[in-house]
């Protein structure tokens, strides 16, 4: 099974502040990288997806970016609404697997 | 647009087989390019991916799972079911139902809201 791995566990920023999660796989997985928000309570929510494609509705502030191994989510300017856990996801091959995810707080 | 919705026992006794259907709205189940698939969500830990079927029953499982799983398909309900057999209280749960798209770069969208299930005698 390929690995992945969230870089910082959690984090706590300010309204305004640009956010920056990494994630890391154990093998290439070339661009199949997907990132996912989840607020307490809820259903993950698709953000990115290969790697870099802003879902439709997503807003803009959110970004991707990275290949092979080593790939990164950036929030340009962190909102309230943005407090939630972030997920990467590789499709890859199966069995489909998650990063152990990456909370972001609002001071 | 497609919406999906979880549903089945919220309490399984150990040893038991948990049995939830995903119901799906705003779209037909039987397009050639979409997969539907089951994801969990241990309290308070991280996802984990159960499998995905097609609609006519392709079907692909997480190898950790030992063979317990079995996903099927009701073409004529427009519902896809998951079925986990001999489970323990390491399968409680919240389990969610998505739209697995499996063209080009795969991605799971269209998540149901997701239902906890209890494994307790």
């Amino acid at each position: 099974d390929i690995q992945m791995t969230q870089s910082p566990s959690s984090l706590s920023a300010s309204v305004g502040d640009r956010v920056t999660i990494t994630c890391r796989a154990s093998q290439s997985i070339i661009t199949y990288l997907n990132w996912y928000q989840q607020s307490p309570g809820k259903a993950p929510k698709l953000l990115i997806y290969g790697a870099s494609s802003l879902r439709s509705g997503v807003p803009s502030r959110f970004s991707g970016s990275g290949s092979t191994t080593d790939f990164t989510l950036t929030i340009s300017s962190l909102q309230p609404e943005d407090s939630a856990t972030y997920f990467c996801q590789q499709s890859y091959n199966t069995p489909r697997t998650f990063g152990q995810g990456t909370k972001v707080e609002i001071k | 647009q497609l919406q999906l919705q979880e549903s089945g026992p919220g309490l399984v006794k150990p040893s038991e087989t948990l049995s939830l259907t995903c119901t799906v709205s705003g779209g037909s189940i039987s397009t050639n390019t979409n997969y539907w698939g089951w994801i969990r969500q241990p309290p308070g830990k991280g996802l984990e991916w159960i499998g995905s079927t097609s609609y006519s029953e392709k079907t692909y499982y997480n190898p950790s799972l030992k063979s317990r799983a079995t996903i099927s398909v009701d073409t004529s309900k427009n519902q896809f079911s998951l079925m986990l057999s001999s489970v323990t209280a390491a399968d409680t749960a919240v389990y969610y139902c998505a739209y697995d798209f499996w063209t080009g770069f795969p991605y799971f969208d269209f998540w149901g809201q997701g239902t906890l299930v209890t494994i307790s005698s």
